[in-house]
């Protein structure tokens, strides 16, 4: 078990879908991520929030959309997405902000593995 | 950050010691070296991380060398839950616990032979 949840576990869509992911933190984070990773590669950094505000975006197609309505919760929304998007996408929290450790690590969940036909 | 090198797979024998080496080289005096491992449909688990001295906690150790050029992750006693994929990350550390990502490299594929 993880501290950094991720629902739905697994999801399949049509390219014509509109679908999105979850992931929520309890642990008082106040930086959150996603990460792509496709089969047998390592894990590619896609978008980073801190303080809710989107920090980092990694060139990342518009058919993804990050959202971070609250400190403790990060969505994903996906629309037209295309069969190489399939992948698992894992989310992370991290500590910020003045009294937090800069070198705190990431808490990653277990991710959503999404098939797109 | 600095980009590091590690062997693309390793075995270890169940109960013996696992020594997964990484090469970072070009490692700058302000940057730190992560260790973290992702079992197999799982997310990446945080496992060490250090800057100059060696370090140990309940899961392993990190032994760097005095030039800092490269590291050495130790798992004492390794068990067969212990075949993962293991990142040897290096991240600069940053001022006011602001948001720094991961980048991660290719790792290492250990195999716990029993």
């Amino acid at each position: 078990d993880t501290e950094v949840t991720q629902t739905p576990k697994h999801l399949v869509m049509g390219m014509t879908n509109k679908k999105s992911l979850k992931c929520e933190q309890h642990m008082g984070h106040r930086a959150m991520y996603w990460y792509k990773q496709k089969a047998k590669k390592p894990p590619e950094l896609m978008f980073v929030y801190s303080y809710e505000k989107l920090s980092i975006n990694e060139s990342v197609p518009s058919r993804f959309s990050p959202e971070c309505p609250n400190s403790s919760l990060l969505n994903l929304h996906l629309h037209a997405l295309q069969p190489e998007d399939s992948a698992l996408y894992l989310c992370a929290s991290s500590p910020r902000g003045q009294g937090a450790s800069y070198n705190s690590p990431l808490h990653f969940g277990n991710g959503t593995r999404l098939t797109v036909t | 950050d600095a980009k590091t090198t590690q062997p693309t797979s390793m075995d270890c024998a169940e109960g013996r010691a696992a020594n997964l080496p990484c090469n970072h080289s070009t490692i700058s005096g302000n940057e730190y070296v992560y260790w973290y491992r992702q079992i197999h449909s799982q997310g990446p688990q945080y496992i060490i991380h250090g800057l100059k001295n060696n370090e140990t906690n309940e899961m392993a150790s990190l032994i760097i060398t005095e030039d800092r050029k490269s590291s050495t992750l130790i798992l004492p006693h390794a068990t067969l839950r212990d075949t993962a994929v293991y990142y040897c990350i290096v991240r600069v550390g940053s001022s006011s616990g602001s948001a720094r990502q991961l980048t991660f490299g290719s790792g290492t594929q250990l195999t716990v032979l029993p």
